[in-house]
């Protein structure tokens, strides 16, 4: 089973629409994880960290559910400019590194 | 903001080269790392360290070396450059894994 799994996409989305990525883990140790986004040819940046309790910044919420080893994103209000790739990340076993996923595409269309 | 600076956005080298990709982090963190980008095989870990001259394997170490002699500065060396290391780098620095990375811009190499 491999470390982080996402559903490729893409996702082809209309401006406005809410969409939900989701993501599964292997390591039931794992205690920080995070959501990045990538922009095309570019390097990955920090969109969020994902905390137990779930949290909220603007349009973005992010759920973990520890039981399942699972974590969503919930965009809503879909800007053109939220289209990227969205990369869930999950520490490895070594405590140091993270173990990324290899991403979901998501197109939002005028 | 921290700044990650990865020396080359773009590089070509031939076979058999030896190959230096340098990375430097203006925050004094401990942690950095080197990662390989491919499409299709998404970011795959090859080197990271957590201290000044310490190193540990990531999960695809093989052709690679890396040197840590500052804290700041952390540098992945392809000891004999090969046509299937071509790819895109990325460089990270952490304070602690709880904070996640920062990433440079990356380093496009191309090896012919």
């Amino acid at each position: 089973r491999k470390e982080v799994e996402q559903d490729p996409g893409p996702f082809n989305v209309p401006e406005g629409a809410t969409v939900a990525f989701n993501c599964t883990y292997s390591n039931s140790a794992s205690q920080s994880f995070f959501w990045y986004r990538q922009d095309c040819r570019k390097e990955p940046k920090l969109l969020m960290s994902v905390y137990s309790s779930g949290n909220e910044d603007g349009r973005f919420t992010a759920q973990l559910n520890r039981a399942s080893q699972y974590i969503s994103l919930l965009i809503r209000d879909s800007k053109l400019s939220d289209s990227a790739t969205y990369l869930c990340v999950v520490n490895s076993n070594s405590g140091y590194a993270l173990n990324f996923g290899k991403g979901t595409s998501l197109l939002v269309t005028p | 903001d921290v700044k990650v600076t990865q020396s080359s956005r773009y590089l070509v080298k031939r076979t058999g080269e030896k190959v230096f990709l340098e990375c430097v982090q203006d925050m004094d963190h401990e942690n950095m790392f080197w990662y390989r980008q491919d499409p299709g095989l998404g970011l795959r870990l090859i080197y990271f360290s957590y201290d000044v001259k310490m190193k540990e394997k990531g999960d695809i170490p093989e052709g690679y070396s890396v040197s840590r002699e500052k804290k700041e500065r952390f540098s992945l060396i392809l000891e004999s450059a090969s046509t299937n290391q071509t790819s895109m780098y990325l460089c990270a620095s952490s304070p602690l894994t709880v904070y996640g990375y920062t990433f440079g811009s990356g380093t496009r190499l191309t090896v012919v």
